[in-house]
């Protein structure tokens, strides 16, 4: 069956603090790779994306993910984090076809202490 | 340019009866996913519209429909309303379909509450 699953539910960091979120996925065949945040009243929105090439992708805020195939995952990381970065974080994964479906993890909280 | 925008931002209705959402996609893109968010189940796919045509659908029942515009708008309805539909339900446009590589974008969502 295909599933995500992100194993934190609820993070609480302090500042400065460096942060890896887990996501490991169930999906058969080449898959895209996703993390969307949500900010607290605000639209879900992308963070980073995998399609292919070099698995450690870059993308907005610091903010990075390595996919690992071997392992089904694809974590987020960041080396330093920021009271702004309190939200709720998402990871989704799709199928490379037209007719896949995307599928998103439960969400894991995270709550930065200033 | 404009994101992609959702009416009614909030709206309650009682148990039986039917509701329609909707969405208007950014500019140029043809392809509206339609998701419901709940504290307990998270994000859940319902269905996926390309060019006017129905091209994916996730597991709900048939009283979830949905279709599409030749201007790419999309409308959700729910028939006989139940309580466990109390939920956000969100709207993503993109150029293409969600199994392309091209980025899906979000709506503030419809906070439906059925009593």
């Amino acid at each position: 069956a295909q599933s995500v699953s992100q194993h934190n539910h609820h993070v609480i960091l302090s500042e400065a603090a460096s942060l890896e979120l887990g996501c490991n996925y169930s999906y058969g065949g080449t898959v895209n790779l996703f993390w969307y945040v949500q900010y607290p009243g605000q639209h879900l929105q992308l963070l980073l994306k995998y399609f292919s090439g070099d698995p450690l992708v870059k993308g907005i805020k610091g903010f990075e993910a390595e996919f690992i195939k071997s392992k089904f995952s694809f974590n987020l990381r960041k080396p330093s984090v920021q009271w702004s970065d309190t939200a709720e974080y998402f990871c989704a994964v799709n199928g490379r076809s037209s007719a896949s479906k995307i599928i998103f993890g439960s969400g894991t909280r995270l709550s930065i202490r200033p | 340019k404009a994101g992609v925008t959702q009416t009614p931002r909030y709206l309650i209705k009682t148990r039986g009866q039917q509701v329609t959402l909707s969405c208007s996609p950014i500019s140029g893109h043809r392809s509206v996913s339609w998701y419901q968010q709940t504290p307990g189940q998270g994000l859940q796919f319902l269905f996926e519209y390309f060019s006017e045509t129905q091209r994916n659908k996730g597991n709900f029942p048939g009283r979830f429909s949905g279709r599409q515009f030749s201007n790419s708008r999309s409308e959700m309805n729910v028939s006989t309303l139940e309580l466990g539909d109390s939920a956000l339900y969100l709207c993503a446009s993109s150029l293409s379909l969600a199994g392309d590589r091209d980025t899906q974008y979000f709506g503030p969502g419809t906070r439906l509450t059925v009593l």
